[in-house]
């Protein structure tokens, strides 16, 4: 079965330095992995995906992640953060090997204090 | 486009009353998703239409809950009664190619 963890609830960070949110997944055959940011009284919104090719994602807002198969990792990463950065980040995975369901992570929290 | 539509986006009820909630994805998009999210819980598939037919509704949690997609542009949520554990923020999600999924603004469901 398809899981993914992410390890801190909440991750503090100073406005200018760099930011790691944390994820790592388990599945069965090939993942499809994705973050998500959720932002006060919004829905989910996609920030980017990995699904093959280069281990290097780059998506919205300067966020970027690096899926690691040895690790079973796929952590967000951003070189230098901004306050409005401050949201709810969730990471999901789905398993190529069928299906639709994406499972999603429970969120990591991250305040970016100026 | 203007997204996922979602109402109404606050819902106040009393243990007992029937719920619905109203749905409307992204044009084009023939996957149809509905939410819940929970402190306790995270985010939770309940179901997930396609092409206006539920694939799989293992994640409803009782028989008090049920969705229909009448068309391709409107789905609804419905709890029958309503109980206080169902107090939740249910989203609608759209997808065109079940790969990246697009949520609704959400609906807050305050059970008292």
């Amino acid at each position: 079965a398809q899981s993914v963890a992410q390890p801190e609830d909440q991750v503090n960070v100073a406005e200018g330095n760099p930011l790691t949110v944390k994820c790592t997944y388990s599945v069965s055959g090939n993942p499809y992995l994705f973050w998500y940011v959720q932002y006060p009284n919004r829905g989910l919104q996609f920030l980017l995906k990995y699904i093959t090719g280069d281990n290097l994602v780059k998506g919205s807002y300067g966020f970027e992640a690096e899926f690691n198969k040895s690790q079973t990792s796929f952590h967000l990463k951003k070189p230098s953060a901004l306050v409005s950065d401050s949201a709810l980040y969730v990471c999901a995975v789905r398993d190529d090997a069928g299906g639709f369901k994406t499972i999603f992570g429970a969120g990591t929290r991250l305040f970016v204090k100026a | 486009d203007a997204g996922v539509i979602q109402s109404p986006r606050h819902e106040v009820t009393e243990m007992g009353q029937e719920v619905t909630l109203r749905c409307k994805p992204i044009s084009g998009h023939n996957s149809l998703f509905w939410y819940r999210q929970t402190m306790m819980r995270g985010l939770e598939l309940l179901i997930y239409f396609n092409n206006n037919v539920p694939i799989d509704d293992s994640g409803m949690p009782e028989d008090r809950f049920s969705a229909k997609m009448p068309n391709a542009s409107f789905s609804t949520l419905k709890i029958q009664p309503s109980e206080p554990r169902d107090s939740a923020v249910y989203f609608c999600a759209s997808s065109p190619d079940r790969v990246v999924v697009y949520f609704g603004p959400g609906t807050r469901l305050t059970v008292t």
